[in-house]
């Protein structure tokens, strides 16, 4: 049973440029979750996605961020034209989504660097 | 209220020696407490979780102590190894519309020395 995956695992941008970072959930997992990780912090949560809905986006900035989850295909953040403060490692998670059953699992990571 | 405060920041301990990490929080809302083992370079891996229906749950050498009045829940790490030098993460959700969604601690950089 493969995990969370995410691509591409390292991305290097120019300013200015968009970021497309991609998961696949766990077989058998409807639900998503998007994370940020600055250097030397703690995670953030951003997006809660399930299949081709937003649930909850409150972490996520208002300007040049997305995230979608459609009914075929990987989750997707989308980061349009990025800065320097972008730079940080951005890791998805998924939950079955079960009632009472919240467990997240982590994918590996996509680090981004903006230079 | 939406914090989750943990520490220390960072422990050194010798092998064999109990490893214990706190974390206290605001929101009587989280119902679900779990924790999170990270190696560098890696993603997040989760090691053991609690609900605030018990006041402890061990699972090998790793066990959560929960303390609802206080509000304060704790990593014990029995016989440390050098293996277990990673960083930890205390987390914390609650139901509803924000159901699943993870508030973490700052995390713990754990050192194990042999």
């Amino acid at each position: 049973n493969a995990g969370v995956m995410q691509n591409p695992r390292h991305l290097v941008r120019r300013r200015g440029q968009e970021a497309r970072l991609r998961c696949s959930p766990m077989k058998g997992h409807s639900h998503v979750y998007w994370y940020r990780q600055l250097p030397e912090e703690g995670l953030k949560f951003m997006v809660y996605l399930q299949k081709e809905n937003i649930i909850d986006e409150s972490g996520m900035p208002k300007e040049r961020f997305s995230a979608e989850f459609p009914k075929e295909g990987p989750s997707i953040l989308r980061i349009q034209q990025v800065v320097r403060g972008d730079s940080a490692a951005y890791f998805c998670a998924s939950s079955p989504g079960t009632s009472g059953n919240n467990e997240q699992f982590f994918g590996p990571g996509t680090r981004l660097t903006v230079l | 209220q939406q914090q989750v405060k943990q520490s220390p920041q960072s422990l050194i301990v010798q092998k064999g020696g109990i490893s214990i990490i706190n974390c206290a929080y605001e929101n009587t809302a989280f119902d679900y407490f779990p924790w999170y083992q990270q190696f560098p370079g890696k993603g997040p891996a989760l090691l053991i979780a609690i609900r605030p229906d018990v006041s402890e749950k061990k699972e090998g050498r790793f066990t959560i102590s929960f303390n609802k009045s206080a509000k304060q829940f704790s990593l014990h790490i029995m016989d440390s190894q050098p293996g277990d030098s990673a960083t930890y993460f205390c987390a914390a959700s609650r139901g509803g519309t924000s159901y699943g969604k993870l508030t973490f601690g700052q995390g713990t950089i754990l050192t194990v020395h042999p």
